[in-house]
């Protein structure tokens, strides 16, 4: 399968727990986004990754959210101290910085604070 | 100005029917205007584009009309089937206010097609 994959799908954690989501964008996508969406609701912009470099952050992500991508390839998501505020889907997206910016997005990962 | 309203909230069409979802935006700078279809439990799938330099396009039963000056766009499913029900997502995106291309979304279309 050579489209974006989401590791773990789903993730059941308790209030004050460190979860970590990874993301593994299309091969050769330059382009990657985290956005978040909860029930109901359309998928809401989080951060974007131009190769390694972290160019913007939604002031949805709060000071217990980071993301990385070390190496311009996969990425990862965590969030420190989870709250059940931060229940949602969590979705990854890849695109290349040429043409028209089409973002291919992954499964999700399913997450539930208790 | 970053908002993208979408209706109906969810729509239900007798198989074979044309099904009519609305987006509209206030954003100007928006240049990218994709729709995405979502299954429960599954991520967004691209379902087909438009940029404002073209008021139609159609691939196979789905048909995207832009409206520039009244700053709205619709989808247009022809001859729709029960494996069309999932909720449909508008989305807008401007390169040049934001380099990063990130999608703004409607808040979701849910589409049942009754046999």
């Amino acid at each position: 399968d050579t489209g974006v994959s989401q590791d773990p799908r789903h993730k059941i954690t308790k209030r004050g727990q460190n979860v970590t989501f990874r993301c593994d964008p299309i091969s050769e996508h330059n382009r990657l986004y985290w956005y978040r969406q909860t029930l109901g609701q359309g998928p809401e912009f989080l951060t974007y990754f131009q190769n390694e470099a972290q160019l913007e952050k939604s002031r949805l992500l709060s000071d217990r959210f980071s993301a990385e991508r070390p190496k311009g390839s996969f990425s990862t998501l965590e969030i420190q101290r989870t709250e059940q505020g931060d229940s949602a889907m969590y979705l990854c997206a890849s695109s290349l910085v040429r043409g028209q910016n089409e973002q291919f997005f992954g499964p999700g990962t399913r997450l539930t604070v208790l | 100005q970053q908002q993208v309203k979408q209706s109906p909230q969810s729509l239900i069409v007798q198989k074979g029917g044309i099904s009519i979802i609305n987006c509209a935006y206030e954003n100007t700078a928006f240049d990218y205007f994709p729709w995405y279809q979502q299954f429960p439990g599954k991520g967004p799938a691209l379902l087909i584009a438009i940029r404002p330099d073209v008021s139609e396009k159609k691939e196979g039963r789905f048909t995207i009309s832009f409206n520039k000056s009244a700053k709205q766009f619709s989808l247009h499913i022809m001859d729709s089937q029960p494996g069309d029900s999932a909720t449909y997502f508008c989305a807008a995106s401007s390169v040049m206010e934001s380099n990063t291309g990130k999608l703004i979304f409607g808040q979701g279309t849910t589409l049942q097609v009754k046999p």
